[in-house]
């Protein structure tokens, strides 16, 4: 079945560092794909998608490029800061044939030092 | 406009007890699924509403649990008998009709979880 698997964490850096979150999906078909992020005590708010491949997905410094090749949707920043500390999950869904459930990878906790 | 929301916050009971737990989803939104993160893991689908009908309970783990959506608006999830495995962090989400969707774009509105502890 269609699956999602991250980078096991805690990933711990410091102020202004680069981020690379990995995360590889398999999947039969075009799914899309997600980053979802979590910050201590609240719940899950969409980050980037992206829907097909080559797409790229950006929002507040992150992104994200859809390689169908690899099968990878990789979280990037270049420069972190510690309110980005939090929980990020990648995600996939097929919307026409599976209702559009979210399919989650593990998560991935990042804890960014001043 | 309000965002989806959960109640309770959090809950403690002990194993065999009953719980209730309740999915405001955002109004006008005829999708709301149910998920659940347990023990730190990946976070898993466990069923799916279009409006008032289960579109998919595959992810349901056994007859414990039952989940209602009466009148299409909010949704309950009944854990009865409740076992020490149901532990964990319950998420509703919600988004709207998929006829409105463009191209693969399916955004789900996530509520801010109730965190089940059973001892």
């Amino acid at each position: 079945g269609d699956s999602v698997t991250q980078m096991e964490g805690p990933v711990t850096l410091s102020e202004e560092a680069f981020l690379t979150i990995n995360c590889t999906y398999t999947a039969t078909g075009y799914p899309s794909l997600f980053w979802y992020v979590q910050y201590p005590g609240e719940g899950l708010q969409l980050l980037l998608k992206a829907t097909k491949a080559d797409d790229k997905g950006s929002n507040k410094g992150f992104e994200a490029t859809y390689r169908k090749e690899t099968t990878s949707f990789h979280l990037e920043k270049g420069s972190v800061q510690v309110s980005d500390s939090a929980v990020y999950f990648c995600a996939l869904s097929k919307i026409y044939n599976q209702g559009g459930k979210l399919i989650f990878g593990q998560g991935t906790e990042l804890s960014v030092k001043p | 406009e309000a965002g989806v929301t959960q109640f309770p916050s959090h809950s403690v009971i002990e194993k065999g007890q009953t719980v209730t737990l309740r999915c405001d989803p955002i109004s006008g939104h005829d999708n709301l699924y149910w998920y659940r993160r347990v023990m730190g893991k990946e976070i898993k689908f466990l069923l799916h509403f279009v409006k008032e009908s289960k579109q998919d309970e595959s992810g349901m783990p056994n007859n414990r649990f039952l989940a209602e959506r009466t009148g299409g608006t909010y949704s309950t999830l009944k854990v009865q008998p409740a076992e020490l495995e149901d532990s964990g962090v319950y998420f509703c989400a919600s988004s709207r009709g998929l006829a409105g969707v463009t191209r693969g774009i399916h955004e789900q509105y996530f509520g801010p979880g109730t965190r089940l502890t059973v001892t």
